[in-house]
């Protein structure tokens, strides 16, 4: 079946604009995450969705950086006022009901300028 | 706090030879312990959970194993087509997030 998607798959944008990249989990996943992965870096927690609970915000790195999940699917991570540091590939992952094992996405490489 | 110490960084083997991949973790309540696959520009593949210690899993020339402080991927006879970069995760319980080491490098010469 279809996997995790993430769009745009490159965005390159200017310092101090806003982006807003897309995920779409597998069909039937209730929960969502973000990631982001810098240049010689681990992977890094941003956010969790679970369900119809209050997102886990723990990881923001900044009030830059906000998330939403729109009908339990198709989640947007939007980052304000980007700033050189926030390049990264940004990972996507989702979990079946009742595992913990994430699927994830094939990321998008954001270069801010 | 939660940390995920992964070695070598790189490893470089012969076709054939065989070797293993050590993840060592502090955590204060393991709920699971994941292998996934990274090739590069592309997303982590799933390969492995382990729950509790003495837990061993396979998969084709890779065996995961568990202990109370580490994990070890070992890989039998790899092939050049095992090369990629291989990340160690820790799920705290109570938590829904991974946190992961930085991974091995691991390549293959033919």
């Amino acid at each position: 079946g279809a996997g995790v998607s993430q769009s745009p798959s490159n965005k390159v944008t200017e310092k101090g604009k806003d982006v807003e990249l897309r995920c779409d989990p597998i069909s039937g996943h209730t929960a969502l995450y973000w990631y982001r992965q810098s240049l010689g870096q681990g992977l890094e927690f941003l956010i969790y969705f679970q369900g119809n609970s209050a997102p886990d915000k723990s990881g923001l790195p900044s009030d830059r950086f906000s998330a939403e999940r729109t009908g339990g699917s198709v989640s947007t991570l939007t980052i304000q006022r980007t700033q050189q540091e926030d390049s990264a590939v940004y990972l996507c992952a989702s979990s079946p009901p009742g595992t913990d094992t994430q699927y994830f996405g094939p990321g998008t490489r954001l270069t801010v300028l | 706090e939660d940390q995920v110490t992964q070695s070598p960084e790189a490893l470089r083997l012969q076709e054939g030879e065989s070797s293993s991949l050590n993840c060592s973790y502090t955590v204060s309540g393991l709920r699971g312990l994941f292998w996934y696959r990274q090739d590069p520009g592309k997303g982590p593949e799933f390969l492995f959970t382990l729950y509790s210690a003495g837990e061993e899993k396979e998969k084709e020339r890779l065996k995961a194993t568990l202990t109370k402080k580490e994990s070890f991927l070992h890989i039998t006879a790899p092939k050049p087509e095992d090369s990629a970069t291989y990340l160690c995760a820790v799920q705290d319980s109570g938590q829904g997030n991974l946190i992961f080491g930085k991974g091995t490098k691991l390549s293959v010469k033919p």
